[in-house]
């Protein structure tokens, strides 16, 4: 079976510009998670789904984030403006139950 | 609040050696899972295990082992006879019941370098 899909992988941009991060969940699975992660951080959860319905989105940093999941198969995470302080790694999950399973990772370089 | 503790910032062990990572946790919960990643150099998140916390039999699979104390608050990972494919990024990670185990709280990890 497919694991968790993202795209793209790499990701550089300049400062201003927006970015769309892509994520195809496991099939079959209802909840789906993004995280970011830095080295001064580490691993932080900025918002999840469950049955494409946002239920906590506490952790995304500000305005200039936004995240949809217009369906089961599908979600995206915007930043819009760009800022270099954004660059990460940012990883996408998803689950059935207690488990998460996590994609590869995009990560970004905002210049 | 929840938390996750990973003391050992960085281990450095010989190919062959015996090597244990520490994970500590707080939660007020009754109820949660605690899971154990593994982050490789390509940078991809693997899980390895999940527990949950009525269950402290420990587990092991294959070179892998983990022990679960309740009384310590600990969930410890252990690899037997380590090799150089065991070198990553060990993530502990939390998720609580009051949560709907939706939420998982890493650890700061743990670097495992395993030289020849």
């Amino acid at each position: 079976d497919a694991g968790v899909i993202q795209s793209p992988r790499h990701e550089v941009t300049e400062m201003g510009q927006e970015v769309t991060l892509r994520c195809k969940p496991i099939s079959g699975h209802n909840s789906l998670f993004w995280y970011r992660q830095t080295m001064m951080r580490g691993l932080e959860l900025l918002i999840y789904f469950n049955n494409n319905v946002p239920i906590d989105d506490s952790g995304m940093p500000e305005d200039r984030f936004s995240a949809k999941m217009p369906n089961a198969s599908f979600s995206t995470l915007k930043i819009q403006p760009s800022e270099p302080r954004d660059s990460a790694v940012y990883f996408c999950a998803s689950s059935l139950i207690e488990t998460q399973y996590f994609g590869p990772g995009t990560r970004l370089l905002v210049l | 609040a929840q938390k996750v503790t990973q003391a050992q910032t960085e281990i450095s062990v010989v190919e062959k050696e015996d090597v244990t990572l520490d994970c500590v946790y707080e939660t007020r919960d009754t109820t949660y899972y605690l899971f154990w990643y593994k982050q490789p150099p390509s940078g991809e998140l693997v899980f390895l295990i999940r527990r949950n916390s009525f269950d402290e039999q420990n587990e092991i699979s294959g070179r892998y082992s983990w022990n679960f104390q309740k009384s310590t608050s600990s969930f410890n990972f252990t690899i037997t006879a380590s090799q150089v494919v065991d070198s990553a990024v060990y993530f502990c990670a939390l998720s609580e019941g009051d949560t709907g185990f939706q939420k998982l709280v890493f650890g700061t990890g743990t670097r495992l370098l395993v030289s020849p």
